[in-house]
């Protein structure tokens, strides 16, 4: 079974700094994927970023990066430059490689503050 | 609009009740997943098709709950004799074919069972 544990309920950056979203994760499988998707009140969840496990090199879209430490089963997400927009609720999530069922964690609330 | 597309938005039922929700997945996606997100949690898997073929349903999908796919295209979600637990955003999303891509959700329906 795979679980996600986002440890943070809530969190807040002030806009233009630098905020870092936690989350662990834990999987027997040797291939997966991991997921940040991004939910803003009342509207869609959106993929913000996707990291396959078996590359090493972070990935990185635009403002948005992650820290991945597959050892310690790690996978991180940070904003640079937050702005009004990134206000959300923020989900890791864990997929397979044979399906895209995911797993999801319980999410953390990201608050931006102008 | 060519995003997934779920029906209705809201739905507020009595208790006992049966109801049925609807999913339309991007035309071209082969895979439809569906999830329950209660209040403050992330999204929890209920079932999974390929085409028109349930490969997977999830052990938190009761006898109360059926999910079809007929053709291959729109899916629907029917729950009968409904109860409060079963209050909860019912999420809808395809994915396209290939390894683990990118699964791309639906506005979901909120159903409230008084």
């Amino acid at each position: 079974a795979q679980t996600v544990t986002q440890s943070q309920p809530e969190m807040s950056v002030q806009e233009a700094e630098t905020v870092t979203l936690s989350c662990t994760y834990d999987t027997s499988e040797s291939d997966y994927y991991l997921f940040w998707y991004k939910q803003p009140p009342s509207r869609q969840m959106i993929l913000v970023i996707r990291q396959e496990a078996y590359k090493q090199q972070n990935a990185t879209e635009n403002r948005f990066s992650v820290n991945f430490q597959k050892a310690a089963k790690s996978f991180s997400l940070k904003i640079s430059d937050s702005q009004l927009g990134d206000a959300a609720m923020y989900f890791c999530a864990i997929g397979g490689v044979g399906g895209n069922k995911l797993v999801f964690g319980a999410g953390t609330i990201l608050r931006v503050k102008s | 609009d060519t995003g997934v597309s779920q029906d209705p938005r809201h739905k507020i039922t009595k208790r006992g009740q049966n109801v049925t929700f609807r999913c339309d997945p991007i035309s071209e996606h082969n895979r439809l997943y569906w999830y329950r997100q209660t209040l403050g949690q992330g999204p929890e898997f209920l079932t999974y098709f390929q085409n028109e073929a349930q490969l997977e349903k999830s052990r938190l999908l009761s006898d109360r709950f059926s999910a079809e796919r007929p053709k291959g295209s729109f899916s629907t979600l029917e729950i009968q004799r409904t109860e409060q637990g079963d209050s909860a955003m019912y999420l809808c999303a395809s994915v396209p074919q290939g390894t683990n891509t990118e699964a791309f959700f639906g506005q979901g329906t909120r159903l409230t069972v008084v």
